[in-house]
């Protein structure tokens, strides 16, 4: 299996324009998750799917963010209208299950908001 | 509110030495799991040990052993024989399996650097 996949790798952007961040989970993996990155805060979790269904998106920032998982294998975070103070790497990742089960990580987003 | 401290921000260590990275936490249930996952220059989080607060036997991955006191609410993590390939980030993570809320507790991280 080739692992988490993220794309793309990296985005530069200017300000006011939306950003779409693509993720590909591990093929049968029941748990997808989005992370954002940053010096100041360390690793925070936006939202998380079980089955496709959004389960907990209480650390979306604000309405500009929206998260979607239409199928099993690929899900979507989009930032629109993005902002500076959203430069950050956004991380997906994917589980079997949860509880003592691993989270597998994607590379990583790295986004800049100029 | 669950929280994760990691209260060293930094450490280094001498190639093949051992040293031990810290993490405490608060909760008030019985059992939950702890992870440590280790974050290389190449930014691809990875977990390095896991560990169930039901079971009382330390976790151990080779080079790598977990100290739980769970008394304390302790749950620090032992690098034997460091070496160059372990500078990284490491996270102190922690789950509470019970209710709805199923999504990992994040320590803010310890800069660990192994010099030759």
């Amino acid at each position: 299996d080739a692992g988490v996949i993220q794309s793309p790798r990296h985005e530069v952007t200017e300000m006011g324009q939306e950003v779409t961040l693509r993720c590909k989970p591990i093929s049968g993996h029941d748990y997808l998750f989005w992370y954002r990155q940053t010096m100041m805060r360390g690793l925070e979790l936006l939202i998380y799917f079980n089955n496709n269904v959004p389960i907990d998106d209480s650390g979306m920032p604000e309405d500009r963010f929206s998260a979607k998982m239409p199928n099993a294998s690929f899900s979507t975070l989009k930032i629109q209208p993005s902002e500076p103070r959203d430069s950050a790497v956004y991380f997906c990742a994917s589980s079997l299950g949860w509880g003592l089960d691993e989270q597998f990580f994607g590379p990583g987003t790295r986004l800049t908001v100029l | 509110a669950q929280t994760v401290t990691q209260s060293q921000p930094e450490m280094s260590v001498q190639e093949a030495e051992t040293v031990t990275l810290s993490c405490t936490y608060d909760t008030s249930e019985n059992n939950y799991y702890l992870f440590w996952y280790k974050q290389p220059p190449s930014r691809q989080m990875i977990l390095v040990i896991r560990q169930e607060a039901y079971k009382q036997q330390n976790a151990t991955e080779n080079r790598f052993s977990v100290n739980f006191q769970k008394a304390a609410k302790s749950f620090s993590l032992k690098i034997s024989d460091s070496q160059l390939g372990d500078t990284a980030m490491y996270f102190c993570a922690f789950m509470n399996p019970y209710g709805n809320n199923r999504k990992l507790i994040w320590g803010l991280g310890t800069s660990l650097a192994v010099n030759p």
